[in-house]
């Protein structure tokens, strides 16, 4: 069966510093993959998506995100963490008749 | 419209009652999406439309949630007889078509079951 996972739960990191979340995913053909990010109170927002072609990916605000098909692996990144960006990302696989499904998520928390 | 519009966006009932749940979606977007989210967890897939068909309703809970869609435009999410487990965020999201540009979602309706 398909399925996304995300290991962290939760991730603190400083102001700055870089970033790496972590998504794996379970699915038979060649995935379609996204990164959604939700912001408090805020509705769900596509940050970017892959395709096919070139494995690395950029996105928005300064996002971007790295193919790895020998690992099964969609890992989300940012070289310097501003304060606003502490949210939940949800990574995300399309399966059949376009339903995508997503993973159970992780809440980035951004120290001042 | 310019986005995906939901409504109510709170709703609070009793259990045993009835909900009717909207969505707009995006004006000229064929397939429509609900979601569920529960306090402190994931998105749970419910159904999907494209056009007014559903071609996958499988994570539709219990068989007092259904849902219907109007052509490609307004789509309800009803629950009857609600339980305090229904209690979540539901979500409503629009994409252009097949192979997924990238969903735009709602706000969502927070619904209390009291």
């Amino acid at each position: 069966a398909q399925s996304v996972t995300q290991p962290d739960i939760h991730i603190t990191v400083s102001e700055g510093a870089s970033l790496e979340l972590r998504c794996n995913y379970s699915y038979g053909a060649t995935p379609y993959l996204f990164w959604y990010v939700q912001s408090p109170g805020q509705g769900l927002q596509l940050l970017l998506k892959y395709f096919s072609g070139d494995t690395l990916v950029q996105g928005i605000k300064g996002f971007e995100a790295e193919f790895k098909r020998s690992q099964s692996s969609f890992n989300l990144r940012k070289p310097s963490v501003h304060w606003s960006d502490a949210a939940e990302y949800f990574c995300a696989v399309e399966t059949s008749y376009d339903k995508v499904i997503f993973g159970p998520g992780t809440s980035l928390s951004v120290i001042p | 419209g310019a986005g995906v519009s939901q409504s109510p966006s709170n709703k609070v009932t009793e259990k045993g009652k009835d909900v009717e749940l909207r969505c707009d979606p995006i004006s000229g977007h064929t397939a429509l999406y609900w979601y569920r989210q529960r306090l402190g967890q994931g998105l749970e897939f419910l159904i999907y439309f494209q056009g007014n068909s559903a071609p996958d309703k499988s994570g539709l809970p219990s068989d007092r949630f259904s849902a219907e869609r109007t052509g490609e435009s307004v789509s309800t999410l009803t629950i009857q007889r609600t339980q305090q487990e229904d209690s979540a965020v539901y979500l409503c999201a629009s994409s252009e078509g097949s192979h997924n540009y990238g969903y735009t979602f709602g706000s969502g309706t927070r619904l209390t079951v009291v």
